[in-house]
């Protein structure tokens, strides 16, 4: 069975400042895929990324960097120079391909003051 | 491209009612998801379709919860008596079976949030 723990149940920072959300999984898949999902407070859920268990390289898109360790099980994402607007739940995700589900965890609270 | 559709996006109901959600995914995306979300929780997935058939409906509380996706596109959930634990928001999903990796991809809808009073 699949698990993702996000051990931050709230965060907050002061706008400008870096913030890393953590996200350790545990499968027994060989193949699967990890998912970052945002959800704002207008609700819908916002596809971040996904990343394959065989691609280790770390990813950058504009202010959010994703750190993927397959030998810790975990899959961090780090958002630099936070804004207001990055104010929301985000959520880490992983997919199996065997059964074909995204299992959510608890989700982390993302405040960002100005 | 048109998002995945939710209608209503809030309602009201006292428990022992029914209600029905409706869904109408992404264009061309055979795979649909209906998930629960309660309050300060994770969304948890109650069925999934692959075009009008069900693939995984273990979650969904059958003896109350209904879904059906008669024409392979659009989607309705219902919940016939509501009780308060119903609470939550439903939201739907949709992703492609393209077989390629970005088939896993899901592309949620606004959710429809019922309150059961």
């Amino acid at each position: 069975a699949q698990k993702v723990t996000q051990a931050q149940t709230e965060i907050s920072v002061v706008e400008k400042e870096d913030v890393t959300l953590d996200c350790v999984y545990e499968t027994r898949d060989t193949t699967y895929y990890l998912f970052w999902y945002k959800q704002p407070p207008s609700g819908e859920l916002v596809f971040l990324i996904r990343r394959n268990s065989f691609d280790e390289q770390n990813e950058i898109s504009g202010r959010y960097s994703w750190n993927f360790q397959k030998s810790t099980s975990s899959f961090n994402f780090t958002i630099t120079a936070s804004q207001v607007v990055d104010s929301a739940v985000y959520f880490c995700a992983p997919f199996s391909s065997n059964t074909g589900k995204l299992i959510f965890g608890q989700g982390t609270t993302l405040q960002v003051k100005p | 491209e048109a998002g995945v559709a939710q209608s209503p996006r809030y309602k009201i109901i006292e428990k022992r009612q029914s209600v029905a959600f409706w869904c109408n995914p992404i264009s061309g995306h055979a795979t649909l998801y209906w998930y629960q979300q309660i309050l300060g929780q994770g969304p948890k997935l109650l069925i999934q379709f692959q075009n009008n058939g069900v693939v995984d409906d273990s979650q969904l509380p059958k003896d109350r919860f209904s879904a059906e996706r008669l024409k392979g596109v659009d989607s309705t959930l219902k919940i016939q008596p509501a009780k308060l634990e119903d609470s939550a928001v439903y939201l739907c999903a949709s992703s492609s079976t393209s077989g390629t990796a970005l088939a896993y991809e899901q592309y949620f809808g606004p959710g429809t949030r019922l309150t059961v009073t």
